[in-house]
């Protein structure tokens, strides 16, 4: 079975500060890998994915994630947080033998302090 | 905004009731997933539908079924609700049957109440 971890429940950060928001995942398999960012009342966006190639991959807003296999990592960062980054950030996996189903994390709540 | 529309955006009802939860893909996509978010299971895959085909089956209550129509969008209904069937349901599409590189674009959600 496939799983995804954010170990983090909330990232505290200043603006202008770098950001990273953590994922490590688990599959049989090769991974293909997603990040989403839900504001408040709103749905699911999507920021970036990583299907092969070029470990790392730039996604909208001035995001990035860096693909580790060795570590099954997929974290997400910017190099310089705003404040209207606040939000909820998902990790999302999927993997061949696993249907088209795409698993998330937790989720992470990034808070950004002027 | 993804593209893809939901209706209502919040409904509250009463336990035992049935609710039918309304979603149009994107112009163009063919798949559309449906996903509950909870707080205490987080974000959960329901069920997929291609085409008008159920396509795959994830965490869906029999008491849940879906439809998606020949105009390509897609209803799902909830019965006989508990208190615990209280959550966010969103809706997205995708272009294809759900190819493993597809990207799944997220409706803004119905929230769902029951008292």
């Amino acid at each position: 079975a496939q799983s995804v971890a954010q170990p983090e429940d909330q990232v505290n950060v200043a603006e202008g500060n770098p950001l990273t928001v953590k994922c490590t995942y688990s599959v049989s398999g090769n991974p293909y890998l997603f990040w989403y960012v839900q504001y408040p009342n709103r749905g699911l966006q999507f920021l970036l994915k990583y299907i092969t190639g070029d470990n790392l991959v730039k996604g909208s807003y001035g995001f990035e994630a860096e693909f580790n296999k060795s570590q099954t990592s997929f974290h997400l960062k910017k190099p310089s947080a705003l404040v209207s980054d606040s939000a909820l950030y998902f990790c999302a996996v999927r993997a061949f033998g696993a249907g088209n189903m795409l698993t998330f994390g937790g989720g992470t709540r990034l808070m950004v302090k002027p | 905004d993804s593209g893809v529309t939901q209706t209502p955006k919040h409904l509250i009802t009463a336990t035992g009731q049935r609710v039918t939860l309304r979603c149009s893909p994107r112009s163009g996509d063919l798949s559309v997933y449906w996903y509950q978010q909870s707080l205490d299971q987080g974000l959960q895959f329901l069920i997929q539908y291609y085409n008008g085909e159920e396509r795959a089956k994830g965490n869906i209550l029999e008491r849940f079924s879906a439809q998606q129509f020949p105009d390509l969008h897609s209803e799902l209904n909830l019965s006989s609700l508990e208190l615990g069937d209280s959550a966010l349901y969103f809706c997205a599409s995708s272009e294809r049957a759900g190819e493993i590189t597809d990207t799944q674009y997220f409706g803004p959600g119905t929230r769902l109440t029951v008292l």
